[in-house]
């Protein structure tokens, strides 16, 4: 059974540049989370996708855009790359819960720099 | 959601038990406590997960008081591999669940 699967592992883009990340969730999973981890600091939540569609979204500008496919996977856009853009980007996925908590499984994350 | 509170970091010895308290005094009727370990440039990994009383499983546990306004994971024996950055995390159930992670414990294990 494959666990969530991130590509590519590591991405170098300029200043100005757009970058799409990919996101295959785990087997049986339909809910798509994305998170940026900064270095030294603990992940930041982006956005999630259920159902193809954005049903929540953390404190990020539009420059970061995503998209759900039918078969679950996901995209994450970042338009107009800036220098703090540079960062760990993680994919989460998960199955709504049926009264317990939806415990959310990560991928192994892409390393972008942005020089 | 609530905040959770943890030490920024903790140091230990091979063979140890290691405890990790987490404060979230404003939890909600229906957050759930979850416990994640990173190592670096990597994602993080679901390790245990409770509501309330105790929680164990192959690689730890997780004790929450009556009143869930702390919790505390437990590892049994230590050993090097063991060296990570620890998150409690707070989370409702029944979808829309966003984790919101704060800085983490690094736990530094030593020969």
């Amino acid at each position: 059974d494959a666990g969530v699967t991130q590509s590519p592992t590591h991405l170098i883009k300029t200043r100005g540049q757009q970058v799409t990340l990919r996101c295959s969730p785990k087997s049986g999973h339909d809910t798509v989370s994305w998170y940026q981890q900064a270095l030294g600091q603990g992940p930041q939540f982006i956005f999630q996708y259920y159902e193809e569609e954005e049903r929540q979204r953390g404190n990020f500008p539009d420059r970061f855009s995503g998209h759900q496919f039918p078969n679950y996977s996901s995209e994450l856009n970042v338009n107009a790359l800036l220098l703090g853009d540079s960062a760990l980007y993680l994919c989460a996925s998960s199955t709504p819960g049926t009264g317990i908590e939806e415990t959310q499984y990560f991928g192994p994350g892409t390393r972008l720099l942005v020089l | 959601l609530a905040k959770t509170t943890q030490p920024i970091s903790m140091d230990s010895y091979e063979g140890q038990e290691v405890n990790i308290t987490c404060s979230h005094n404003n939890i909600a009727t229906n957050d759930y406590i979850t416990w994640y370990q990173q190592f670096p440039s990597q994602g993080p990994r679901f390790i245990i997960q409770g509501y309330k009383t105790k929680v164990t499983n192959e690689v730890a546990s997780l004790f929450i008081p009556a009143d869930r306004k702390s919790s505390t994971l437990s590892l049994p024996r230590v050993s090097l591999s063991d060296t990570a950055v620890y998150y409690c995390l707070l989370g409702g159930s029944g979808g829309y669940n966003k984790l919101i992670f704060g800085a983490g414990t690094r736990l530094a294990v030593h020969p």
